[in-house]
């Protein structure tokens, strides 16, 4: 079945730097989501990329979509304590509404 | 908009009871919700899919007598854990479907999460 997998799991960052998680999908998707879940909250949505290799920015965050419309990337640049939490990509399944999420990239801000 | 409650927040039962958990769309209609579950540090599973008006779909390995859904209107689904037992404890968090859309047509969902809600059985 289809797999989504993100890397790294975990990702100490020093305060103010930048950094960059990776999403890849087994197959090919129609669009590919992010979402942001901080520590005891809940999945909140963050953005969607349609387009082969389309690029979104949304402040310090830049979201790519890869040209075969099988990898993401997240890039976080000047990285403040706000930014602590897991985020997950997650991409349609074949049929249906469904999502497959990924793993997951744990992110820690060391002050 | 896309706001999405969960009630109750926390919940802590006997091993044998039943517990209902509800998930409401505030603002907007939703025909198909989402639930999930989530272990500590680990992703979301899902376990079902509630659909508005008939049965929900459940996902290979989850108990449908176990875990029973009901979605009754468009802006209600709840999710029943009957005779709980300790390994049922863990984050139950429901979403919603948004559809989106462009000035180029229909493109693809999203989902807006609840709160979720902590179960502890004992």
């Amino acid at each position: 079945g289809q797999q989504v997998m993100q890397i790294p799991q975990y990702q100490h960052v020093q305060e103010g730097e930048d950094f960059t998680t990776y999403c890849n999908s087994s197959t090919t998707l129609s669009n590919i989501q992010w979402y942001k879940q901080r520590p005891g909250g809940h999945p909140v949505f963050l953005i969607q990329l349609v387009k082969s290799g389309e690029v979104k920015k949304q402040k310090r965050l830049t979201f790519q979509f890869g040209e075969a419309k099988k990898n993401s990337s997240l890039h976080i640049t000047a990285t403040q304590t706000t930014d602590v939490g897991t985020y997950f990509c997650a991409g349609p399944k074949a049929a249906g509404n469904k999502l497959t999420f990924g793993g997951g990239t744990r992110v820690l801000v060391k002050p | 908009g896309a706001v999405v409650s969960q009630h109750p927040s926390w919940v802590i039962c006997k091993s044998g009871t039943s517990v209902k958990i509800e998930c409401r769309s505030l603002d907007f209609q939703a025909t198909t919700m989402f639930w999930y579950r989530q272990f500590p540090k680990q992703s979301l599973m899902l376990m079902a899919t509630s659909n508005e008006g008939s049965k929900a779909t459940y996902e290979q390995g989850v108990e449908k007598d176990k875990f029973l859904i009901n979605h009754a209107s468009l802006t209600l689904s709840t999710l029943t854990v009957t005779s709980a037992h300790p390994e049922d404890s863990s984050f139950y968090i429901c979403s919603a479907r948004v559809p989106q859309t462009s000035n180029q047509g229909y493109y693809g969902n999203t989902q807006y999460f609840g709160p979720g809600t902590r179960l502890t059985v004992l």
